[in-house]
């Protein structure tokens, strides 16, 4: 199976413009999607198919790619975005799906 | 609307067994794929199992060993996780999701979370 990396942890302050990263060659091929999940709640989709937002996800979320590495981007931050942001995409190894290990997001 | 709602957890012993539901409403079961999540304390997610539209087609996580079944009853717009042998690993909050598209890992819904513990 593949893997997806993301940094750990990522701090913002608060307004300002932040790109949270996943790396892993199955994004060579397959899109990757974006969940966000905060303390005690159910994963939340925010972005999907690389670029795509699903209804009620504010447009300050955006999500791009290039060779092996998917990127969400958050366009003025929000104290309510601090989350952990997962990306996942279909494993390349045949799965249906993999995800990244997480990244803590911080709104300073 | 569309609702995912999970039931079934609990307390377990080590090698014992357990079986999770997810009950769908607010949309056409039977024309969506469906996933198990499972996110283990303090840990990030980690898809554990995938069954198609009409339950023909199935995969697991190779963690699993081969412990675990996923099932579904369209007639009655519900997702089951049938998990034997559980072993200390098994404790996590278990979700269901419902897939976007064909063998696609975009996720739209998911149900609130069962927990399930394993622990003697």
């Amino acid at each position: 199976s593949s893997e997806l990396t993301q940094d750990p942890a990522v701090s913002v302050a608060l307004g300002q413009t932040v790109r949270i990263t996943c790396q892993g060659d199955s994004l060579i091929t397959y899109y990757a999607n974006w969940y966000q999940q905060k303390p005690t709640q159910a994963p939340v989709l925010v972005i999907y198919r690389k670029n795509n937002r699903p209804s009620g996800i504010p447009d300050r979320f955006s999500g791009s790619s290039s060779g092996n590495t998917a990127s969400l981007t958050i366009t003025g931050a929000q104290a309510e975005d601090e989350a952990d942001y997962y990306c996942n995409s279909r494993d390349s190894g045949g799965n249906p799906a993999v995800f990244g290990g997480g990244t803590k997001l911080t709104v300073l | 609307e569309v609702h995912l709602v999970q039931s079934g957890g609990g307390l377990v012993q080590p090698g014992g067994s357990l079986r999770l539901s997810c009950a769908g409403s607010g949309f056409t079961f039977s024309g969506y794929e469906m996933n198990w999540v499972r996110q283990a304390p303090g840990k990030g997610l980690e898809w554990i199992a995938y069954i198609s539209s009409s339950g023909g087609s199935k995969f697991y996580a190779d963690s699993l060993q081969g412990r675990f079944t996923i099932s579904r009853d369209n007639a009655k717009s519900s997702l089951y996780l049938q998990m034997n042998s559980l072993g200390a690993e098994d404790t996590a909050l278990y979700y269901c999701a419902r897939g976007m598209g064909y063998y696609d890992p975009s996720w739209d819904y998911w149900g609130q979370g069962t927990l399930v513990t394993v622990s003697s």
